[in-house]
């Protein structure tokens, strides 16, 4: 079975500050790695998503994604965060080959809350 | 593209009642639609996965009869939840794929929610 980690449940930064949730997941095969970000009062939606290839992962809204296989880890990153990211982020993992089930693990979520 | 709505948005309802929970794909053929679990300050729990035209799976620990899920369409699922208690009391969410291949083959894209508060 798989299963996901985010070591941060809550975290807070100043405008401008530089941003770094961790994932970390466990499952034996090949995944698939996605960040989710649910603003508050909406619905979720996809940040970024690694499939294969290139290990950084860009995503909307400038955030990054960096796949290290032998970490087993797919952390998010920004540079410079603003007030309107201020939201719930969740990692999620889908593990197994094409004729797998599409079904996604969450992380228990961090909430990122941007001072202005 | 790829949109997925769900109505409605937020119910009240009695303890002992159904409500039923619809959730639709607005813009592409919803081959597996996914019912999810969200309580306050936590993540998403799976809850059950649905083909169109078959029966749902559920995960452990999720009562069947209680969390009757239909997808009768490839637009088209629903949940009820039977004999509604205040510990059902949760965010419903609900998410779509389509074939592979298609506009939304590789992922899941995901409805507003619904808020059930059973009082």
């Amino acid at each position: 079975a798989q299963s996901v980690s985010q070591h941060n449940h809550h975290v807070i930064l100043s405008e401008a500050a530089s941003l770094e949730l961790g994932c970390n997941y466990s499952y034996g095969g090949t995944v698939n790695l996605f960040w989710y970000v649910q603003y508050p009062g909406q619905h979720l939606q996809l940040l970024l998503k690694y499939f294969s290839g290139d290990p950084l992962v860009k995503g909307i809204k400038g955030f990054e994604a960096e796949f290290i296989k032998s970490k087993f880890s797919f952390n998010l990153r920004k540079p410079s965060v603003q007030w309107s990211d201020t939201a719930e982020y969740f990692c999620a993992v889908r593990g197994g080959t094409s004729g797998s089930a599409r079904q996604l693990t969450f992380g228990s979520g961090t909430q990122l809350t941007v001072l202005p | 593209g790829a949109v997925v709505s769900q109505h409605p948005s937020w119910v009240i309802c009695k303890s002992g009642t159904s409500v039923k929970i619809e959730c639709r794909s607005l813009d592409f053929q919803a081959t597996t639609m996914f019912w999810y679990r969200q309580f306050p300050k936590q993540s998403l729990m799976l809850m059950a996965t649905s083909n169109e035209g078959s029966k749902a799976t559920y995960e452990q620990g999720v009562e069947k009869d209680k969390f009757l899920i239909n997808h009768a369409s490839l637009t088209l699922s629903t949940l009820t939840v039977t004999s509604a208690h205040p510990e059902d009391s949760s965010f419903y969410i609900c998410s779509a794929s389509g074939p592979r291949g298609g506009l939304a083959g590789y992922e899941q894209y995901f409805g507003p929610g619904t808020r059930l508060t059973v009082t």
